[in-house]
């Protein structure tokens, strides 16, 4: 799995877009760029990945750079309830993920 | 509605004790995984399962096992409980059915064990 830095920490105005970072820049190929994250005390919740091309979902949008090294995940209105750590994995060994220590994201009145 | 339950949601133990988490998923899926998350940290892998009868180790599964015996469970079973296991341990799982890259994994609410 290709190793993955974050910024430790970021604020965001609620209705606000907040923009998370990673780089990524020994990613393969064929390798995913997946984002979770993790509200306070609960079980991460799954995001949004993709592989070449901008993903969006309901959640979020990822941009992923042409020569793909790095990825910037698009919560286009941060409300409260996106405080979290926001975790950014490029591949997976057969369904396995490997979590760095993420981004955690306070979004402020 | 399909879930992934956890149980129990804390437990206190004493140091030597076995101790057994229990990891119940209604989605029929085949890959099962056990993480712990200790604070300031992100989640380590323990063991993983791609199937019945089928156990992996994970980076940090020294004092843990795991079985199998069916699609829905993975208990995660701490042989003699040692107080640098105290920790808040995630199961989660995905459907291995279609490219692996693509797999959603879905987590447990989490069990937050104390050994003293």
């Amino acid at each position: 799995d290709a190793k993955t830095t974050q910024p430790t920490s970021m604020d965001c105005a609620e209705g606000r877009a907040a923009n998370l970072p990673c780089n990524h820049s020994t990613i393969s190929g064929n390798e995913y760029v997946y984002w979770y994250r993790q509200i306070h005390s609960q079980g991460p919740q799954y995001i949004i990945h993709g592989l070449k091309n901008n993903e969006t979902n309901e959640m979020a949008s990822l941009i992923i750079t042409e020569d793909r090294k790095s990825s910037t995940l698009i919560l286009p209105h941060a409300t409260l309830r996106d405080t979290a750590v926001y975790y950014c994995i490029a591949g997976n060994q057969g369904g396995k993920l490997i979590f760095g220590q993420g981004t955690e994201l306070s979004v402020k009145p | 509605d399909a879930e992934i339950t956890q149980s129990p949601r804390h437990k206190i133990t004493e140091t030597g004790r076995q101790v057994t988490l229990a990891c119940h998923q209604t989605w029929n899926h085949n890959n099962m995984f056990w993480y712990r998350q200790d604070l300031g940290h992100g989640l380590r892998l323990i063991h993983y399962s791609y199937g019945v009868q089928d156990t992996n180790k994970g980076e940090v599964s020294d004092g843990y096992s795991v079985s199998r015996s069916n699609t829905e469970d993975l208990p995660l079973t701490l042989e003699s409980a040692a107080s640098s296991q105290t920790s808040v341990y995630f199961c989660a799982s995905s459907d291995s059915r279609r490219d692996y890259r693509t797999e959603t994994q879905y987590f447990g609410p989490g069990t937050r064990l104390l050994v003293l």
